[in-house]
C-alpha cells in the first residue's frame, strides 16, 4: 500500500496568514492525488484534483502543486471558513489511502 | 445535480452487522462508482473500498477484506455497504462518494470523490 504523510500536524495560524500543507507519498503517484477539506459533522469536500486542478466552486485561494512523492496545497489568505481538517488522497493504486489529516486551528 | 442521501444512525452490539444505505438522485447510478470512506472518532478519514470501472470490479481496503460488502440496486439507485463482525473499533461515521474521472492537463485521467453523503453514525456497544 501506498503510504501517505502529511505535516504540519496540527497547524496553527490566523486569519489572513498564508498557510502550506505538505503531503508526501511513499513511492512515485505522479500527479494522481487529491486534497480534500473536512470540518466536523459535514461530508468532506473535494478541493483539488491531479494535484493542482481547482475543483468547480472552490476558492481560487486554495492551490496545490507538486508531482512524485512530493505535493503541497496553499491557503493564500487564510479566513474563518478555513479552520478545518484537510487530507491528501493518492487515486494511483488500490487501496485509495488517506493522509493521516492537517487540523488547520486558531492561533 | 447528483445528490447522495444516506440511511439513519445505528447502534449494534458487538459481533453485529451493518447494512448502510446510499440513494442517488439526479442521476443514474449505474454511470456512477460509488466509494466508501469511514471516519472513527479522533481519527481521519479512512477509504474503505469502491468500484473501480477501469477494472470493472469493486476493491476493498485489506484491513476490511472479509467483512465487507459492497452493492447496488440499481431499480432503485441504491448503494449498500455491509460490515459484519463489528466490534467497538467500528464505531465510526460511513460517507458514500462517487469517484469521478477527470481529466489532468497531461491527457490522464484522475479518480476522485466529489460528491459525499451527509454520513451515517453507527455506534458498536455492548
Amino acid at each position: 500500500d501506498i503510504q501517505m504523510t502529511q505535516s504540519p500536524s496540527p497547524l496553527s495560524a490566523s486569519v489572513g496568514d498564508r498557510v502550506t500543507i505538505t503531503c508526501r507519498a511513499s513511492q512515485s503517484i505522479n500527479r494522481y492525488l487529491n486534497w480534500y477539506q473536512h470540518k466536523e459533522g459535514r461530508a468532506p469536500k473535494l478541493l483539488i484534483y491531479a494535484a493542482s486542478t481547482l475543483q468547480s466552486g472552490v476558492s481560487s485561494r486554495f492551490s496545490g502543486s507538486g508531482s512524485g512523492t512530493e505535493f503541497s496545497l496553499t491557503i493564500s489568505s487564510l479566513q474563518p471558513e478555513d479552520f478545518a481538517t484537510y487530507y491528501c488522497q493518492q487515486s494511483y493504486s488500490h487501496p485509495r489511502t488517506f493522509g493521516q489529516g492537517t487540523k488547520v486551528e486558531v492561533k | 445535480q447528483v445528490q447522495l442521501v444516506q440511511s439513519g444512525a445505528e447502534v449494534k452490539k458487538p459481533g453485529a452487522s451493518v447494512k448502510v444505505s446510499c440513494q442517488v438522485s439526479g442521476y443514474s447510478l449505474t454511470k456512477l462508482s460509488i466509494h466508501w470512506v469511514r471516519q472513527a472518532p479522533g481519527g481521519g478519514l479512512e477509504w474503505m473500498g469502491g468500484f473501480d470501472p477501469a477494472d470493472g470490479k469493486t476493491f476493498y481496503a485489506q484491513k476490511f477484506q472479509g467483512r465487507v460488502t459492497m452493492t447496488e440496486d440499481t431499480s432503485t439507485d441504491t448503494a449498500y455497504m455491509e460490515l459484519t463482525s463489528l466490534s467497538s473499533e467500528d464505531t465510526a461515521v460511513y460517507y458514500c462518494a462517487t469517484a469521478d474521472l477527470r481529466p489532468d492537463t497531461r491527457g490522464y485521467y484522475i479518480s476522485c470523490m466529489d460528491v459525499w453523503g451527509e454520513g451515517t453514525t453507527v455506534a458498536v456497544s455492548s
